[in-house]
């Protein structure tokens, strides 16, 4: 079974600028989770889709958004980039009920900004 | 608001040694589960093992158990028999049960364990 993909691995972008991340989760999985992870602010939620519906939200800027396709995959963007954001951003997907059904992560994009 | 503290940023452990790694929680979710993660230097987290607020037993997973102190708020990892492969960072990470669907997990800072041959 194929895991979560995340496309790109690498992105170097300037301030200013805006991006957007890639996310397929696996297959049969209908929620779509977003983390940022840095030195400084460690492992931390953004957002998570479920059947296309933004479902929670973490204590992120407007900047970033995101939205989910009928196939489950997901796209994450950040306007406005700012140094600040330069982290590796994670997905996760899996079937959507909680509980004790874990979340499996992608190997992440590393976004840089200059 | 959830919690989860990982009071040891590193550690070194001799090959083949037992290591546990600790992880102490608060929160005020009558409901909640507790899960660990291993996070080698390529950057993918892994799923390792998973402790449910109600479960009367210590999780197991292989070399992996938890040793659950519910009074204590305490969720740590222990692995046996440690290999060089272990080397990673690992993080603690809670997630509240008592609303269904609710998939959002909190991590604590994670430690870093190298394994010494």
């Amino acid at each position: 079974k194929a895991g979560v993909t995340q496309t790109p691995r690498y992105l170097i972008k300037t301030r200013g600028q805006q991006v957007t991340l890639s996310c397929s989760p696996i297959s049969g999985h209908r929620s779509v989770s977003w983390y940022q992870q840095t030195p400084g602010q460690g492992l931390q939620f953004l957002f998570e889709y479920f059947s296309e519906t933004q479902r929670n939200k973490g204590n992120f800027p407007g900047r970033f958004s995101g939205r989910q396709f009928s196939n489950s995959r997901s796209e994450m963007n950040v306007s406005t980039l700012e140094l600040g954001d330069s982290a590796l951003y994670l997905c996760a997907s899996s079937p959507g009920t909680g509980g004790n059904q874990p979340q499996h992560f992608g190997d992440g994009t590393r976004l840089s900004i200059l | 608001a959830q919690k989860i503290t990982q009071t040891q940023p590193g550690m070194f452990v001799q090959e083949k040694e037992a290591v546990t790694l600790d992880c102490t929680y608060d929160t005020s979710d009558p409901s909640y589960g507790l899960f660990w993660y291993k996070q080698p230097s390529s950057g993918e987290m892994i799923f390792l093992i998973y402790q449910g607020s109600y479960d009367q037993q210590n999780a197991t997973e292989g070399r992996y158990s938890l040793n659950f102190q519910k009074a204590r708020k305490s969720a740590n990892l222990v692995i046996s028999a440690s290999q060089l492969g272990d080397s990673a960072m690992y993080f603690c990470a809670m997630r509240d049960l008592t609303n269904f669907g609710n998939e959002k997990l909190t991590f604590g800072t994670g430690t870093r364990l190298t394994i010494i041959p």
